[in-house]
């Protein structure tokens, strides 16, 4: 079975400052994709970012990076110039066509900004 | 576009009463799929389509059933509420769930006493 693992539960950055969101998965697929997902308090799921794991380049997205470790099954998401509005849940998720097509999430990080 | 709806917001239910979440979208997505959101375990996958007609399991699909009739509409269904059931229900839809974005819509909180 396939699982993602977020081991922080909750992380803090200082407002401008750059922090990372771990986040491992563990599969035998060699062609699948993942994603981060980011939940603010209005719950709305929006997709922050989202790499293919046969894309040896890291998926960026203005503020927003990732670091893909295929190897090591290692999917970090990196936030530079943390803003309040980055506040929320942030969910790291996994998918195969093999799976049928399915999104496997993990059990998410929650990140405080601090002004 | 109005994107993916989902109808009620909220809703109080007691023990063994049934009812039926709906959600539509108007993007003309063939996956669509529900999940419920528990605190502490992310979201987990109740049921899944990948198009009219087509349906199948999730992770965790005791207690609710599926239909895909039409391409907009997937509804779910508890048969006879439990408080187990008591979490935020998400409908989520794209054209291929691995290859594209999944987009969600609001949420229904439901409560089960």
């Amino acid at each position: 079975a396939q699982t993602v693992t977020q081991s922080q539960p909750e992380m803090s950055v200082q407002e401008a400052e750059t922090v990372t969101l771990s986040c491992t998965y563990d599969t035998s697929e060699s062609d699948y994709y993942l994603f981060w997902y980011k939940q603010p308090p209005s719950r709305q799921m929006i997709l922050v970012i989202r790499q293919e794991a046969y894309k040896q380049q890291n998926a960026t997205e203005n503020r927003f990076s990732v670091n893909f470790q295929k190897a090591a099954k290692s999917f970090s998401l990196k936030i530079s110039d943390s803003q309040l509005g980055d506040a929320a849940m942030y969910f790291c998720a996994y998918a195969t066509k093999s799976s049928g097509d399915k999104l496997t999430f993990g059990t998410g990080t929650r990140l405080a900004v601090r002004p | 576009n109005a994107g993916v709806t989902q109808t009620p917001k909220f809703q109080v239910l007691k023990t063994g009463q049934s009812m039926t979440l709906q959600c539509a979208q108007d993007m003309n997505h063939e996956y669509m799929s529900w999940y419920r959101q528990d605190p502490g375990m992310g979201l987990r996958l109740i049921h899944y389509s990948v198009g009219a007609g087509i349906t199948d399991q999730g992770e965790v699909p005791n207690g609710y059933n599926v239909s895909r009739s039409t391409t907009e509409d997937f509804p779910l269904r508890l048969l006879s509420a439990a408080p187990s059931q008591t979490s935020v229900y998400f409908c989520a839809s794209s054209y291929w769930a691995s290859k594209e974005t999944q987009y969600f819509g609001p949420g229904t909180r439901l409560l089960v006493l």
